[in-house]
């Protein structure tokens, strides 16, 4: 069935380090891959998204990277900064059923 | 902008017991989508409503159900609770359901099953 499986799990970076979180699919018919971001006790938000006509999108200190070849794709962010400590959640579109499919989450912890 | 809106914020309930959610979606949006989120589980897809018909729905049994009214809002509802319902319920709404718009997530229903 369909399935997005991400890793890791957890993360635990310095303050100004890079944090990679990487998400592969099952349905190569998924064209819309977001991000979404889950502080603690917090409701999840979109930070960037991307299509499938594009291989890599950047939005200041994050960008988002895919290979549909592979069914993967990667969330990148640059100088790590407490703030981005929080849970990530990659996911993908499944058509033609409309819907998301979401990855098991990886906590990030941004050390000072 | 008023954004989603869930009720209760929490809830404690016993095995056998059924309780039921609600969702206020943001004004205009007319799909809303029920999520529940558990440690390690991410986020799993309950269904969809748009125009109050389901259009999509997740692999959970039967005893998970919802609705949706002619003003968007929503309702879930779980039936002869089990300890393995506690989670955290999580709708989110969109203006038209399609896969690749924006989600709008409300703060969530934390469940506690005892």
């Amino acid at each position: 069935g369909e399935n997005v499986e991400q890793h890791p799990s957890t993360l635990s970076v310095q303050e100004g380090d890079s944090a990679v979180i990487k998400c592969t699919y099952s349905d190569s018919a998924s064209n819309y891959f977001p991000w979404y971001k889950q502080e603690l006790g917090k409701r999840p938000q979109l930070i960037i998204d991307i299509r499938s006509n594009v291989g890599e999108k950047k939005d200041q200190r994050i960008a988002v990277t895919l290979n549909k070849t592979a069914k993967h794709f990667s969330l990148h962010i640059t100088e790590t900064q407490p703030e981005d400590s929080a849970v990530y959640f990659c996911a993908a579109s499944i058509s033609p059923l409309n819907k998301l499919i979401f990855g098991a989450g990886t906590r990030l912890a941004v050390h000072p | 902008k008023a954004g989603v809106t869930q009720t209760p914020r929490y809830l404690i309930k016993t095995r056998g017991q059924q309780v039921t959610l609600s969702c206020s979606p943001i004004s205009g949006h007319r799909s809303v989508s029920w999520y529940q989120q558990t440690p390690g589980q991410g986020l799993q897809f309950l269904f969809e409503y748009f125009s109050e018909t389901q259009r999509n729905k997740g692999n959970f049994p039967g005893r998970f159900s919802g609705r949706q009214f002619s003003n968007s809002r929503s309702e879930m509802n779980v039936s002869t609770l089990e300890l393995g319902d506690s989670a955290l319920y999580l709708c989110a709404s969109s203006r038209t359901g399609g896969s690749d718009e924006k989600l709008f997530f409300g703060s969530g229903t934390q469940l506690s099953v005892l």
